[in-house]
């Protein structure tokens, strides 16, 4: 099993769809766990981080299942601007020391008028 | 503040040929990483620093060699370029790389896209 792993996609929604992605992790020590939001020949940027048992930002919700070990990123009524490559990153440290974050691949949000 | 920045924007290599890509830091972070993201791939961890004056081995490290120059700087080496290192290389930086705190976690510079021919 890899270590974080994503459906690539691409996920083909109309505007004002709800759409969700997982990400599922293999270390179960991983303490630390975020979404990252990336257009087309940009940088990867923070969209949100997930701690606990999940967060709340607007139409983007984040939710942490420590049982199964995996992440998931709720966006609801789709704007056409979330277009994009969503990429999930976890920490494979333990929290006591330091680590590295593990990128998956990303999945691919198309939004459609 | 800049962020993290990255130079060049873009570079042609012929195989063989050696560059340095450069990576600076504005916001006083204390670990600096290099990845590289290829087509499939996603983005795969070549070097990272947890602190001036360390460097460690990522997952792909091979034909590569990094210098934590101070705090700010981190720069990236390839020695003697070869066509499968064609790709797009960010830096990024983040406050300790323990990601323990709410806020802390890895700021991308722009990338730098290499083609190798």
């Amino acid at each position: 099993r890899k270590e974080v792993e994503q459906d690539p996609g691409p996920f083909n929604v109309p505007e004002g769809a709800t759409v969700a992605f997982n990400c599922t992790y293999s270390n179960s020590a991983s303490q630390s766990f975020f979404w990252y939001r990336q257009d087309c020949r940009k940088e990867p940027k923070l969209l949100m981080s997930v701690y606990s048992s999940g967060n709340e930002d607007g139409r983007f919700t984040a939710q942490l299942n420590r049982a199964s070990q995996y992440i998931s990123l709720l966006i609801r009524d789709s704007k056409l601007s979330d277009s994009a490559t969503y990429l999930c990153a976890v920490n494979i440290g333990n929290g006591g020391s330091q680590g590295n974050l593990i990128f998956g691949k990303g999945t691919k949000l198309s939004v459609k008028p | 503040n800049a962020g993290v920045t990255q130079t060049p924007k873009f570079q042609v290599l012929k195989t063989g040929q050696s560059m340095t890509l450069q990576c600076a830091q504005d916001m006083n972070h204390n670990s600096m990483y290099w990845y590289r993201q290829d087509p499939g791939m996603g983005l795969r961890l070549i070097y990272y620093s947890a602190s001036e004056g360390t460097t460690d081995k990522g997952e792909v490290p091979n034909g590569y060699n990094v210098s934590r120059l101070n705090k700010r700087e981190f720069s990236l080496r390839l020695e003697s370029a070869a066509p499968s290192q064609t790709s797009v290389y960010f830096c990024a930086s983040s406050e300790s790389g323990y990601f323990s705190q709410p806020k802390e976690t890895q700021y991308f510079g722009p990338g730098t896209r290499l083609l190798v021919l």
